[in-house]
């Protein structure tokens, strides 16, 4: 069993809806929680970085963590076609850790 | 400030042939990274170098030699390729005890 999972998607939605995205884990020590964007044939890009429970806000973009579920959620607002994108989670243990991501969910807004 | 480069951008290899994917950071980060993308796969860490002069095994090693030349540049070898090492290669980088990797344009790679 892999220590991060990731619906590998596709998820299509039109355009102006909310995107919801998720990843479970099963390593209790991880404690900090990141999602990447990726655009197709790019290299991923930050995102959100949350450490420990509780949500984060910034603009459309808002990342939840549940540590007591294992369960971490990015929701996407407003959703537009330039969100269409593969998005990655990653978590790590420690300030220095190594990053373990997620298989990454494609997202696909359509106008 | 170009961030993190990668050359090449595309390579083909015959079965056995070696080669030498390179990475460089403008950034003064500590940290860099190799990573290989596979389809379903995600992100699967090969080699890690947490400092300049330090170099670690990650999830996916076997196959893959690393060196840390300076601060700057950071470079994965593969001696003898296989089949099995088609995948699309990223570089990345980061502060020391950084929360953002910064990734590179990627390198693709196909063994025949």
């Amino acid at each position: 069993q892999k220590e991060v999972e990731q619906d590998p998607g596709p998820l299509s939605v039109p355009e102006g809806a909310i995107v919801s995205l998720n990843c479970t884990y099963s390593n209790s020590a991880f404690q900090y929680f990141m999602w990447y964007r990726q655009y197709s044939r790019k290299g991923p890009e930050l995102l959100m970085y949350t450490y420990s429970s509780g949500n984060k806000e910034d603009g459309r973009f808002t990342a939840q963590v549940d540590k007591s579920s294992k369960y971490i959620s990015l929701f996407i607002r407003d959703s537009q076609p330039s969100d269409s994108a593969t998005y990655l989670c990653a978590m790590k243990e420690d300030s220095w850790g190594k990053f373990q991501f997620g298989a990454g969910t494609q997202v696909v807004v359509t106008p | 400030n170009a961030g993190v480069t990668q050359t090449p951008k595309f390579q083909v290899l015959k079965t056995g042939q070696s080669m030498t994917l390179q990475c460089a950071q403008d950034m003064n980060h500590n940290s860099m990274y190799w990573y290989r993308q596979d389809p379903g796969m995600g992100l699967r860490l090969i080699y890690y170098s947490a400092s300049e002069g330090t170099t670690d095994k990650g999830e996916v090693p076997n196959g893959y030699n690393v060196s840390r030349l300076n601060k700057r540049e950071f470079s994965l070898r593969l001696e003898s390729a296989a089949p099995s090492q088609t995948s699309v290669y990223f570089c990345a980088s980061s502060e020391a005890y950084g929360h953002e990797q910064y990734f590179g344009p990627g390198t693709r790679l196909t063994v025949t």
